[in-house]
């Protein structure tokens, strides 16, 4: 049980372009949802919170106008990396609360690079 | 940004030896620490919760201990495998949402 999955597992884009992520928990209902975002050789940075038909929290430092984070069902959150541009090249992945509410559940990840 | 490090950054062992790694986080405005194995391609495994200082965890060959008061969590593994081959990830909560990740631990099982 609890089983997150992520689309696309990796995504080439031009400069300028934007890009959708999918995150979905396959097995229960996701509350909240997490978004990281992880640069080589650094840890695994939390960027947004994402609660089910409310706005999102975002962390100190990250865009929100860039970073646009939609989460219209239980078991679906999207991040829209909009006017991407090189550095936005990273690793993304999400998380999703269990139902004990300590554990995060995470999807296997996104590696996007903007050319 | 809490500073939550790992120790070693990376480890080699024979099959069959015991190894252990560290992490460290700060002391105060603990919530709860947790472990995730992550292998290459997937999603990141969550091992361990702890919550309680002196807590002890274990699934089978690996377990856990948590020292809130000086802020560091063991994981031990006992008779490695090739299988164990992974990174571990530790994370420090502050809270429900507030998870602050280490850099890892990368792990090689040499059979």
């Amino acid at each position: 049980g609890a089983v997150v999955s992520q689309h696309p597992s990796w995504v080439i884009c031009k400069s300028g372009t934007s890009v959708k992520i999918e995150c979905r928990s396959l097995d229960f209902q996701a509350t909240t949802m997490f978004w990281y975002r992880q640069f080589p050789k650094q840890s695994l940075m939390l960027m947004a919170t994402s609660n089910e038909g409310s706005k999102a929290t975002y962390e100190q430092g990250v865009e929100k106008d860039k970073f646009l984070i939609n989460h219209a069902s239980l078991t679906l959150s999207t991040l829209t990396v909009t006017s991407a541009h090189p550095e936005d090249s990273s690793f993304y992945i999400c998380s999703a609360h269990g139902l004990a509410g300590y554990e995060q559940y995470f999807g296997p990840g996104t590696r996007l690079t903007v050319t | 940004i809490l500073n939550v490090e790992q120790s070693p950054q990376s480890l080699h062992v024979q099959e069959g030896d015991s190894t252990n790694f560290t992490c460290s986080f700060p002391s105060s405005n603990f919530y709860a620490l947790h472990w995730y194995r992550w292998e290459t391609a997937k999603s990141p495994e969550a091992l361990f919760v702890m919550t309680l200082n002196g807590d002890e965890k274990k699934k089978g060959r690996i377990s856990a201990t948590l020292n809130t008061k000086e802020g560091y969590s063991y994981l031990y593994i006992k008779g490695s495998q090739p299988e164990d081959s992974a990174t571990y990830l530790c994370a420090f909560g502050t809270g429900a949402n507030n998870l602050f990740f280490g850099t890892g631990t990368r792990l090689t099982v040499i059979p």
